[in-house]
């Protein structure tokens, strides 16, 4: 299989904080991991691209500073969304895809809700 | 501008009905996928087709790839209240996904 989790799957935070989110692929390496972003009834944004080891890729308009991603193993990366305000309320996605493949696994997703 | 076209963007259909939707691009993609997602969760990959003319089948869903592999389609026979859900399609484009705007699908009991 190629099972990906999500860490946690809901978070309510206050205006102002850091939120951290996890991104595991629990049965396989996963040389590239991917963070979307989701509006109700819309389709998936591309947020960042992160490999294994190297900066991650930002799609335009989408602030690096502001979302932070780490992807220190081949099994786990991270997206820190600093100094949330309620307009970061969103569905946040991640996948992750095996090296030399272009098929991506998709987590369950984790809501985020600022207040 | 959308890179992949999708239609219709919502769909409301009794069970027992047949029913189609279109992925269409200007742009070659070297695969395209097709995921159904439900809410609150994340997409779940249906399937993938890689060679242009190709058709899949997955019991009541038939998936076709375009010859020119630039647009795809899928169609459901027989839709199940169970069928509900947001259905995308996705190209590939180098390790990136471009998706579609997605199909909200609500079958009717």
């Amino acid at each position: 299989g190629a099972v990906v989790s999500q860490h946690p799957s809901r978070v309510i935070c206050k205006s102002g904080t850091s939120v951290k989110i996890e991104c595991r692929s629990l049965d396989f390496q996963a040389t590239t991991m991917f963070w979307y972003r989701q509006f109700p009834k819309q389709s998936l944004m591309l947020m960042a691209t992160s490999n294994e080891g190297s900066k991650a890729t930002y799609e335009q308009g989408v602030e690096k500073d502001k979302f932070l991603i780490n992807h220190a193993s081949l099994t786990l990366s991270t997206l820190t969304v600093t100094s949330a305000h309620p307009e970061d309320s969103s569905f946040y996605i991640c996948s992750a895809s095996r090296d030399g493949t272009y098929e991506q696994y998709f987590g369950p997703g984790t809501r985020l809700t600022v207040t | 501008t959308q890179l992949l076209e999708q239609s219709p963007q919502f769909l409301s259909i009794q069970e027992g009905e047949n029913l189609t939707v279109y992925c269409n691009s200007s742009s070659v993609f070297s695969s395209l996928q097709w995921y159904r997602q439900e809410p609150g969760e994340g997409p779940v990959l249906l399937v993938t087709v890689v060679t242009g003319g190709e058709v899949k089948k997955l019991k009541r869903l038939t998936f076709q790839f375009g010859d020119a592999r630039k647009d795809s389609s899928l169609h459901i026979t027989a839709a199940q209240p169970g069928d509900t859900g947001l259905y995308l399609c996705a190209g590939a484009r180098g390790n990136k996904l471009v998706f579609g705007a997605g199909t909200i699908l609500r079958v009717k009991s």
